[in-house]
């Protein structure tokens, strides 16, 4: 298995610009973390799925963020608009044992 | 709120040295307690991880224990080594399995 499976790697945008960070979860993990790392904040939950479905948002900072599970094999987390306090590595997470992707980082100038 | 808490920030040592990181957390009623690790620019690697009924687990020259009662768990390192240097996380999950919680992390260097 490859792993968790995370894109883009890197995002540069613009202030007031849209983000779009995209998960591929490992097969067969019914639960799947999205976090943002900042050397202020540390390590955050975001949100959590549990078989496709958000189980607790009250991480996710603002109306901004959002994000979705499709299928079992795909989330996104999208920013819209993006303001420079967003620029964090982001990380997706899946199973009980939290197996972390490679994680995205996203500056917004 | 759970609050997580990693004791020393960051820590120097020689090669060979056995050391100890240590991590607090307010609330007892806890899932599970999880050790990571994080190398500069890379995810997270989970190390051990610890049920709430657990009082330790061990792998290779980790050892991780979990007192609950009074909210502390430790990770030992034993023989430290140059490859052991990055910054190790501790994180516990809440008793519904949902909520994570992480500490800021203990940065461990390991000279040679």
């Amino acid at each position: 298995d490859a792993g968790v499976i995370q894109s883009p790697r890197h995002e540069v945008t613009e202030m007031g610009q849209e983000v779009t960070l995209r998960c591929k979860p490992i097969s067969g993990h019914n639960s799947l973390f999205w976090y943002r790392q900042t050397m202020m904040r540390g390590l955050e939950l975001l949100i959590y799925f549990n078989n496709n479905v958000p189980i607790d948002d009250s991480g996710m900072p603002e109306d901004r963020f959002s994000a979705k599970m499709p299928n079992a094999s795909f989330s996104t987390l999208k920013i819209q608009p993006s303001e420079p306090r967003d620029s964090a590595v982001y990380f997706c997470a899946s199973g009980q044992g939290q197996f972390f992707g490679p994680g995205t980082r996203l500056t917004v100038l | 709120k759970q609050e997580v808490t990693q004791i020393p920030a960051a820590l120097s040592v020689p090669e060979g040295e056995n050391l100890v990181l240590n991590c607090s957390f307010t609330d007892s009623a806890i899932y599970n307690l999880q050790w990571f690790r994080q190398d500069h620019g890379k995810g997270l690697t989970s190390l051990l991880l610890i049920q709430s009924s657990q009082r330790e687990q061990t792998s290779g020259r980790l050892n991780a224990s979990l007192d609950k009662s009074s909210g502390r768990s430790t990770l030992y390192i034993a023989a430290s080594q140059p490859g052991d240097s990055a910054t190790y996380l501790c994180a516990v999950k809440g008793p519904d399995n949902n909520d994570m919680r992480f500490g800021a992390g203990t940065r461990l260097t390991v000279k040679p």
